[in-house]
């Protein structure tokens, strides 16, 4: 069975510092990937999504970045963290676009 | 623009049913999915309907009609443990995720 990777589970980082969360998802190949953010008691927005290795769409031009070094592998990052980048960050994968998308556990993301 | 209407909060007794809608208007329309995310946890699929008619999984089930634009999510045999945000999102025509605001279902004893 398919199961999704994210950590860390929390992160305290100061303004202005860099930022590097990992997803990697197991038992598929090629699958369909994504970042989302959600603020609190807010809806999911979507950041970035991969449909396949080097290839990044990018929904809300911000301070972020993501990259996808191999097929099961996706990073988010940022060389200078805001305050506004605070949230709760979910990384997803799915097989094909019309298939539901599961969801890790998340990154509470917290900039003191 | 594409936009997909939930109410932001609603209350039920255990044990009773809820019906939770969702209205939609998007650019094309290639299946609804409903999921649930209980407070500071990641969603988890609930359900998927392309086809008008009604979809049941348990006490769980859902509902679409595409000509009208609208779906809900029954839930059936209330507990405690359905307290959480039910999400609603719909795939438009260019195979884009539309998500709604989610509701907030308080169960109460």
């Amino acid at each position: 069975s398919q199961t999704i990777h994210q950590w860390p589970a929390t992160l305290v980082q100061p303004v202005g510092s860099p930022l590097s969360l990992e997803c990697t998802v197991e038992g598929t190949s090629n699958p369909n990937l994504y970042w989302y953010r959600q603020a609190a008691g807010r809806g999911l927005q979507l950041l970035f999504y991969s449909v396949g290795i080097g290839q990044i769409s990018s929904e809300v031009p911000q301070n972020l970045s993501a990259s996808r070094p191999q097929d099961r592998q996706f990073i988010l990052s940022s060389k200078k963290l805001l305050l506004s980048d605070s949230g709760f960050y979910l990384c997803a994968w799915s097989g094909r676009e019309n298939q539901p998308q599961h969801f890790g556990d998340g990154t509470r993301l917290s900039i003191l | 623009g594409q936009n997909i209407d939930q109410p932001t909060e609603m209350t039920a007794t255990e044990g009773a049913i809820v019906q939770i809608n969702c209205t939609y208007q998007t650019s094309g329309f290639n299946g609804l999915f409903w999921y649930q995310q209980h407070a500071g946890e990641a969603p988890t699929f609930l359900s998927y309907n392309v086809l008008d008619g009604l979809e049941e999984k348990g006490r769980f089930s859902s509902f679409l009609s595409r000509s009208k634009g609208y779906s809900y999510l029954l839930l059936k045999e209330l507990q405690m443990k359905d307290s959480a945000s039910y999400l609603c999102a719909v795939i438009d025509s260019n195979y884009q995720l539309i998500w709604g605001a989610g509701t907030k279902l308080i169960i109460k004893p």
